[in-house]
């Protein structure tokens, strides 16, 4: 079974530019998750798909970042105008379930995209 | 706030036995996972608490204490492969998302 898969591994633009990030989660996980961290820091969650709906949305830093899920598979998440302090890398991560307190739950990560901008 | 604590690095023999211990305090609590990641990968699942007590997986094996607000997780016969950051994340039951520590580097001598 394949699993989380992101795209690109790096990217590296000025600042201004934009830059548009890909995940691919576990098939048949409903649950998809964007986290951050930045230089030094901890991992930072930034929101959490239910199929194609955003069930939580509340760590997006600011409007600059979009995510989607249409169709309910892959995930996007467009950062448009890109900044210094958005450079860190950014993990995806999927699940079967969210609240059921099993297993299930469990949260299988990507291996990131190391977004550096200059 | 949500406040997670681990030590930051801990070294330790091939072939020992390491505890690393990781204390929380945060406005709900749904679970505790442990991760291990290994520089420039992803974060790999190592266990989920619950319930408190032991957890035995192999050469892994997790503690939750939910009243004490502490989990640990045990490694045995470590190898040299071992050396990797641990980070300890809880799964808030309002929204599910992780909060996380700031990972403890494990350093394995030969």
């Amino acid at each position: 079974e394949a699993g989380v898969t992101q795209f690109p591994s790096h990217s590296v633009i000025e600042k201004g530019q934009t830059v548009t990030l890909r995940c691919d989660p576990i098939s048949g996980h409903d649950n998809l998750y964007w986290y951050r961290r930045v230089m030094g820091k901890e991992i930072k969650f930034l929101l959490h798909f239910v199929k194609e709906s955003k069930q939580d949305e509340s760590g997006m830093p600011n409007n600059r970042f979009l995510a989607e899920r249409t169709g309910g598979t892959y995930s996007t998440l467009k950062v448009q105008p890109a900044e210094l302090e958005d450079s860190g890398v950014y993990f995806c991560a999927s699940s079967l379930t969210s609240g059921r307190r099993t297993r299930a739950d469990t949260q299988y990560f990507g291996p990131g995209t190391r977004l550096t901008v200059l | 706030g949500q406040n997670i604590d681990q030590p930051t690095e801990m070294t330790a023999t091939e072939g020992a036995i390491v505890q690393i211990n990781c204390t929380y305090q945060t406005s709900g609590f749904n679970g505790l996972f442990w991760y291990q990641q290994h520089a420039g990968e992803a974060p790999t699942f190592l266990s989920y608490n619950v319930l408190d007590g032991l957890e035995e997986k192999g050469r892994f094996s997790s503690f939750l204490s939910r009243s004490k607000g502490y989990s640990y997780l045990l490694l045995k016969e470590l190898q040299m492969k071992d050396s990797a950051s641990y980070l300890c994340a809880v799964k808030m039951d309002s929204n599910y998302q992780l909060i996380w520590g700031a990972g403890t580097k494990l350093i394995i001598k030969p």
